[in-house]
C-alpha cells in the first residue's frame, strides 16, 4: 500500500508543451525529494525540500522547477518540455527512522512517472 | 566522479546460487541504505546499516557494513527469480542521500 503517490504514471507529450508532474505523501513527512532516473539505473537529485515554502536544486542541473506550499505535496513543473527531458522522474519523502537521534535518512519513493517528449 | 561506486554493474546468476554486490564510498559512511527497484517502478527500501561492522539480515538478503565504514557488501544467498532487479546503495552525503551507480540482477530460473 503506497504512502506516496505520483500521478501521471506514463506522459506523453510533444515538444514545447507544460507539463506538472504531482507527488502526494500521506506520512507527514518534512523532507521530500525529486530523482531523475537515466535508463542506465543511476538516480540523480534535482530537487528537495526540508519543509514548507522550501525548495532547494540538487546534485544535476534541471529545467524543472518544484514547489512546496503544503507538506504533502511537491509538484515538479516543465514550462517547456523538450526530447531531452525524456526520463523517469521519482519522488521521495523522508522521515526519522528509529530515535530521534538516529539521524537516519530513509526514503519512501513513489513509483515512478515516466515522461517522453517527442 | 561518483562518490559511491557499485560493483558489479550487472549479474546475471542461476537460480539458487549466492551472489555479493558491492558498494564503495570515497568518504566515511555514516548512513547506509541499500534499495531495490523492479523494472518501471520506485525504490523498496531493504535495509540501513549505521555502525562499523554491523550486519542487518532480512530472509536471505545479509548487508555488512564494513569496520571503516567505507563499504558495504549486499549477499544473496540462494537466489531467486524473485531476487531480480535493480540493487541500490545510498548513503548521507552532503547532507543528502545520494545513490551508487546501481547493480542489475537477473536471475534464471
Amino acid at each position: 500500500e503506497a504512502d506516496i503517490y505520483q500521478t501521471p504514471r506514463y506522459l506523453v507529450i510533444g515538444t514545447g508543451k507544460k507539463i506538472t508532474l504531482e507527488c502526494s505523501q500521506t506520512m507527514g513527512h518534512d523532507k521530500m525529494y525529486w530523482y531523475q532516473q537515466d535508463p542506465g539505473m543511476e538516480l540523480h537529485l534535482i530537487h528537495y525540500s526540508y519543509g514548507v515554502n522550501s525548495t532547494e536544486k540538487g546534485d544535476l542541473s534541471s529545467e524543472s522547477t518544484v514547489s512546496r506550499i503544503r507538506t504533502e505535496h511537491f509538484p515538479l513543473t516543465l514550462e517547456s518540455a523538450r526530447p531531452s527531458h525524456t526520463s523517469q522522474y521519482l519522488c521521495a519523502s523522508s522521515g526519522v527512522w528509529g530515535t530521534a537521534n538516529s539521524g537516519a535518512n530513509v526514503l519512501t519513493f513513489g513509483a515512478g512517472s515516466r515522461l517522453t517528449v517527442l | 566522479s561518483q562518490e559511491l561506486e557499485q560493483s558489479p554493474q550487472s549479474l546475471i546468476v542461476q537460480e539458487g546460487k549466492n551472489l555479493t554486490i558491492n558498494c564503495t564510498s570515497s568518504k566515511t559512511l555514516y548512513g547506509l541504505y541499500w534499495y531495490k527497484q523492479k523494472y518501471g517502478e520506485g525504490l523498496i527500501f531493504l535495509m540501513m546499516l549505521q555502525k562499523g561492522g554491523e550486519e542487518k539480515s532480512h530472509e536471505k538478503i545479509t548487508a555488512k557494513l564494513d569496520e571503516k565504514k567505507q563499504q558495504s557488501s549486499l549477499h544473496i544467498t540462494a537466489s531467486q527469480p524473485s531476487h531480480a532487479g535493480i540493487y541500490l546503495c545510498g548513503a548521507d552525503l552532503n547532507q543528502k542521500v545520494t545513490f551508487g551507480t546501481g547493480t542489475k540482477l537477473q536471475v534464471i530460473p
